[in-house]
Order: C-alpha cells, then structure tokens, then sequence
C-alpha cells in the first residue's frame, strides 16, 4: 500500500504563504495527485490537481518533482478563512487495479491574525 | 439538491444490529467510493466500486460489506457493528481523468454513527 506522509499540523499568520509537502512513495504511474480542504462537519472538497512540474489555479499552486514522491500544495497569503484540515490523495501503485484512492492523515492548518 | 447524498445523516446504534448506509449520486459517475474517517486518522478507503459489477476492497474492509444496486447507487453494510466502528463515514464519486484514471471526488455531506 502506499504510505502517505503528511505534517500532522502547521500554524500560521494571516497574509503569508504556507507550503504543505506530502510524500507518497508507491504512487500509481498513471494517476493525479489531488489535494483537498476539509472544514469541520463537511465532506472533503477538491483543491488542486497535478500529474507533474506545477499546476496552478485561482486558490492555490501544486508542485510535485519528476520523481512524483513527493508534492507541495502552496497556498498564497492566507486568510483566516484557510483554517481547514489539507489533505493529498494519490493512487495506490500496489493495487491491481488503478483507481484505488488513498488519502494522508491530513495537516490541520491554523492561521492566526 | 446536493449531487451526492447520503442517508441517514446521523444514527445511533447498539453492538451487534445490522446497520446500511446508503448514498446515491445524480452526477452520473461510474466510479463510487466508501470513506471512513476518524480523528487523527483522516480518511480511510473502505470499498469502492467501478461500476455495478466490479467492487473492490480498500484500505480497512473487514466488517464491512458492500452493495451497488445501481450506477446510481452505492450502500455499505455493517452486518454485526461494534464501537470501533463509531465513526463519520463519506460516499464519493468520481469519474476517471480526460487522460489519467482519477479524477475528481466528490463527496456527500457524511454519515455519523454511534455504536454503543
């Protein structure tokens, strides 16, 4: 199985960039890496998502290395508002079948003012 | 109306008692998911499913059973629950990538349950 490795928790203040790395070694060869935001008692929603190099949108920028083991979700000049739980997902390279979605543990981000 | 929904959204059991959980989504996606999340432990995969005729186990699927009655239509099942089993669980779907087999999960607003 994938073994999928986040920081369990980051703090940070109002304005300022905040990079979150995952690793993910046993990442399925075909599949995007994916990253989503989770606020209390909602279900995950989707972030941002990349297969290699840099992918970047409206609310957030994705950087994952040619070797795919790791990737960096960066969120540009926080608000409070981005206090939420972050999660990677990735397919698991272990299974027969592609498709299989595996999630980190999360990293609860706090953003202070 | 929500894409995904679940139901029930919370309920209360006692060890032992069959329990379903259902969740059907009008997005259309072959691909439904079964999550399970606890604190700390964020986001398990219980089963998940490509389509009616082909489902597969995940991460954590001992006690647990599954049915897909549908494309539509996605159920998990604990047949004999006990309190580790207490627990928020999420339905997903998701339909595969213009060139790469994932795409994006959506997700019901949750199922919470209690088993005493």
């Amino acid at each position: 199985l994938a073994k999928i490795t986040q920081p369990i928790s980051m703090d940070s203040y109002e304005g300022q960039e905040v990079n979150i790395t995952c690793s993910h070694n046993n990442i399925a060869t075909n599949d995007y890496i994916t990253w989503y935001q989770q606020f209390p008692s909602q279900g995950p929603r989707f972030i941002i998502q990349g297969y290699k190099t840099k992918v970047t949108n409206e609310v957030a920028s994705l950087f994952i290395p040619a070797d795919r083991k790791s990737s960096t979700l960066s969120l540009p000049r926080v608000s409070l508002s981005d206090t939420a739980v972050y999660y990677c997902l990735v397919g698991d390279a272990g299974s027969s079948n592609t498709g299989k979605l595996i999630f980190g543990q999360g990293t609860t981000l706090q953003v202070k003012p | 109306d929500a894409d995904v929904t679940q139901t029930p959204r919370n309920r209360i059991t006692k060890t032992g008692k069959r329990i379903m959980l259902e969740c059907s989504q009008t997005k259309g996606h072959d691909r439904m998911y079964w999550y399970r999340q606890d604190p700390g432990l964020g986001l398990r995969l219980i089963y998940y499913s490509f389509d009616v005729k082909d489902i597969n186990k995940g991460e954590i699927s001992d006690g647990y059973s599954v049915s897909r009655q549908a494309q539509a239509k996605f159920s998990l099942s604990l047949e004999s629950a006990i309190p580790n089993q207490t627990a928020l669980y999420f339905c997903a779907t998701s339909s595969p990538g213009r060139d790469r087999n994932t795409g994006e999960l959506f997700f019901g607003e949750g199922s919470r349950l209690t088993v005493l």
